[in-house]
């Protein structure tokens, strides 16, 4: 069983809904990534959380909104999602700092934007 | 720029058979670190294995082997005597060494039927 628990596993949106991803774990990490997956290709780095700020930000549109309110939960705000925005989210963590990598992930939360 | 060249898409070997999985990467840092993770159909990635660049060691673990070699930018992965449990999508990684963001393969699928 993994580590990092994600919510919903499966979420269908409409274009001008608001809906959350919720990422949580107990590990003791204090680095936090969200990933964006689409099908057959390898996960894109969306945003990396480290001691509860925000500290890489790869030029994601606002229509996606990181929130990091304790070293333990990490949310993904979405709002006026476009289809293309379908894939799967995954949220994972480690400990922080350059280099080691030992990403920690979830099972994702699989997103379908109508 | 780094560069993570997973050549081979599919593999599709019967059980019990060997494979080797292919992984060339390109970096100018001379520190890095390499991983490979498995993602199976549940859509987890599995973290498998970190390689430093300072450590050319191969290494086994069970039925899993890693051949590291600097000289051919290779880090290879082989499967001795496959199973129908190993039938995932298999992503390399180089981790940037200033950002210590993770640069994935395409991956490659491996298919083992019984």
């Amino acid at each position: 069983d993994t580590e990092v628990t994600q919510t919903p596993k499966h979420l269908v949106m409409g274009m001008t809904n608001k809906k959350s991803l919720k990422c949580e774990q107990h590990m003791g990490h204090r680095a936090m990534y969200w990933y964006k997956q689409k099908a057959k290709k390898p996960p894109e780095l969306m945003f990396v959380y480290s001691y509860e700020k925000l500290s890489i930000n790869e030029s994601v549109p606002s229509r996606f909104s990181p929130e990091c309110p304790n070293s333990s939960l990490l949310n993904l705000h979405l709002h006026a999602l476009q289809p293309e925005d379908s894939a799967l989210y995954l949220c994972a963590s480690s400990r922080p700092g350059t280099g080691l990598g030992e990403l920690f992930f979830g099972e994702g939360s699989r997103l379908t934007v109508l | 720029a780094q560069k993570v060249t997973q050549a081979q898409t599919e593999i599709s070997v019967v059980e019990k058979e060997d494979v080797t999985l292919d992984c060339v990467y390109e970096t100018r840092d001379t520190t890095y670190y390499l991983f490979w993770y498995k993602q199976p159909p549940s859509g987890e990635l599995v973290f498998l294995i970190r390689r430093n660049s300072f450590d050319e060691q191969n290494e086994i673990s069970g039925r899993y082997s890693w051949n590291f070699q600097k000289s051919t930018s290779s880090f290879n992965f082989t499967i001795t005597a496959s199973q129908v449990v190993d039938s995932a999508v298999y992503f390399c990684a180089l981790s940037d060494g200033n950002t210590g963001k993770l640069i994935f393969g395409q991956g490659t699928t491996l298919q083992v039927k019984p």
